[in-house]
């Protein structure tokens, strides 16, 4: 199957700090990678889709100054947890969607804001 | 608008005991069905998937799922569990012509495999 790498894994960073989740499509290309918010034993929220070669778009509720993503190539997109708080952190997951149709996750990255 | 209602945070059954984790979905179009399985600290792995298709679908690790329409469900079987089926599993769905695009999940569901 395909390989889609989230990095990194874990991170723990300071209240105010800003932060940066990579995630690759490592063996395809992906104009559409997604951001998803995991709290503890809860399930998957979709935070918002990320388009190669433009704006994000962000669901109802999702701060998108706080949330900054970024599609710069058709393997990578990053999302930027800026002025991190404790409320923030979390079980952050990308997925990056192969021919339309199919979508691969990355193992995840949990933040953890001091 | 689409929503997945899974029945049971948890679930627990003996080692190879059938599995059972059920699924409903609410669409308004033709979905796309799907269940994940995730392992503590790490991100989702498809184990099958509806595509309008056969109704019943086999998946990896010896899974398979059964599309109702007349129900609204597709619950997640396996006739004998193994201790490594231990995980969440998640259901979700997306609208069919949005392929697995948007896909909304349910609540997840924690199978524990007793020995």
């Amino acid at each position: 199957g395909a390989v889609v790498s989230q990095h990194p894994s874990r991170v723990i960073c300071k209240s105010g700090t800003s932060v940066k989740i990579e995630c690759r499509s490592l063996d395809f290309q992906a104009t559409t990678m997604f951001w998803y918010r995991q709290f503890p034993k809860q399930s998957l929220m979709l935070m918002a889709t990320s388009n190669e070669g433009s704006k994000a778009t962000y669901e109802q509720g999702v701060e998108k100054d706080k949330f900054l993503i970024n599609h710069a190539s058709l393997t990578l997109s990053t999302l930027t947890v800026t002025s991190a708080h404790p409320e923030d952190s979390s079980f952050y997951i990308c997925s990056a969607l192969r021919g339309g149709t199919e979508a691969f996750f990355g193992q995840g990255t949990r933040l953890t804001v001091v | 608008a689409q929503s997945v209602t899974q029945l049971g945070s948890h679930v627990s059954v003996s080692e190879g005991a059938l599995v059972l984790l059920r699924c409903n979905y609410s669409s308004s179009v033709p979905p796309y069905l799907f269940w994940y399985v995730q392992y503590p600290n790490q991100g989702l792995q498809l184990l099958l998937k509806y595509t309008s298709a056969a109704t019943l679908v086999k998946g990896i690790n010896g899974f398979e799922a059964e599309f109702k329409k007349s129900e609204t469900s597709f619950h997640l079987t396996k006739p004998s569990a193994h201790m490594s089926d231990a995980a969440e599993y998640f259901c979700a769905v997306s609208p069919l012509f949005q392929g697995a695009q948007k896909l909304v999940f349910g609540q997840g569901t924690r199978l524990t495999i007793n020995p």
